[in-house]
């Protein structure tokens, strides 16, 4: 599985966007962009994946470069609850089989009033 | 409905004794995992079952023994318990190659 580089941490105000940044500069053809977050004292919590296209959901959306080496996770409308730290995660998706999930540091996201 | 629980949430022990964490998942997926989240908060995968089949095994001292009575069952039996075991053991589940969905996490704090 590829790795990823994420900054260690960032603030953002609440009601303004969160943007988050990770590198993944190794990533392979069949590697999808994982983003999953854990709120304090709980268990990481999926948020968001892709493979190529951009993606949006309920939660989030992901925009992936181009060239598929980095990835920015957006929450439109950060509130304190996002308070939270950010894992961006790469592994190849169900053709690979059996794959587990390779936790980095993550970026701990600071929401402030 | 809680998708993926554990129990217990926390657990104090003593060193050398044996311990088992309960894990059921109400999500009808055939992958199961169990995670070590040590003090410096990184989270590392320890097992992952497959329809009641070990197919990760991530060098884990075998004082861990993962069993898997049914696929919606994954318990977690530790051995002779030390210090270094403290930490907050996370289980989860996922459809195969889909997301996973975790516990909330069994504290364990070995004195």
């Amino acid at each position: 599985d590829a790795k990823t580089t994420q900054p260690p941490s960032m603030d953002c105000a609440e009601g303004r966007a969160a943007n988050l940044p990770c590198n993944h500069s190794t990533i392979s053809g069949n590697e999808y962009v994982y983003w999953y977050r854990q709120i304090h004292s709980q268990g990481p919590q999926y948020i968001i994946h892709g493979l190529k296209n951009n993606e949006t959901n309920e939660m989030a959306s992901l925009i992936i470069t181009e060239d598929r080496k980095s990835s920015t996770l957006i929450l439109p409308h950060a509130t304190l609850r996002d308070t939270a730290v950010y894992y961006c995660i790469v592994r190849a998706g169900i053709s690979g089989g059996y794959n587990k999930l390779i936790f980095g540091a993550g970026t701990r996201l600071a929401v402030h009033p | 409905d809680t998708a993926v629980s554990q129990t217990p949430k926390y657990l104090v022990t003593q060193m050398g004794n044996d311990k088992s964490i309960k894990c059921e998942q109400n999500l009808g997926h055939d992958t199961m995992y169990w995670y070590k989240q040590d003090s410096k908060k990184f989270l590392k995968i320890m097992f992952s079952y497959n329809n009641k089949e070990l197919i990760i095994n991530e060098t884990v001292p075998n004082r861990f023994s993962p069993k898997s009575p049914d696929k919606a069952h994954l318990n977690l039996h530790i051995n002779s318990l030390e210090l270094g075991d403290s930490a907050v053991y996370f289980c989860a589940s996922s459809p195969l190659g889909g997301e996973a969905f975790f516990g909330q996490g069994t504290r364990l704090t070995v004195v």
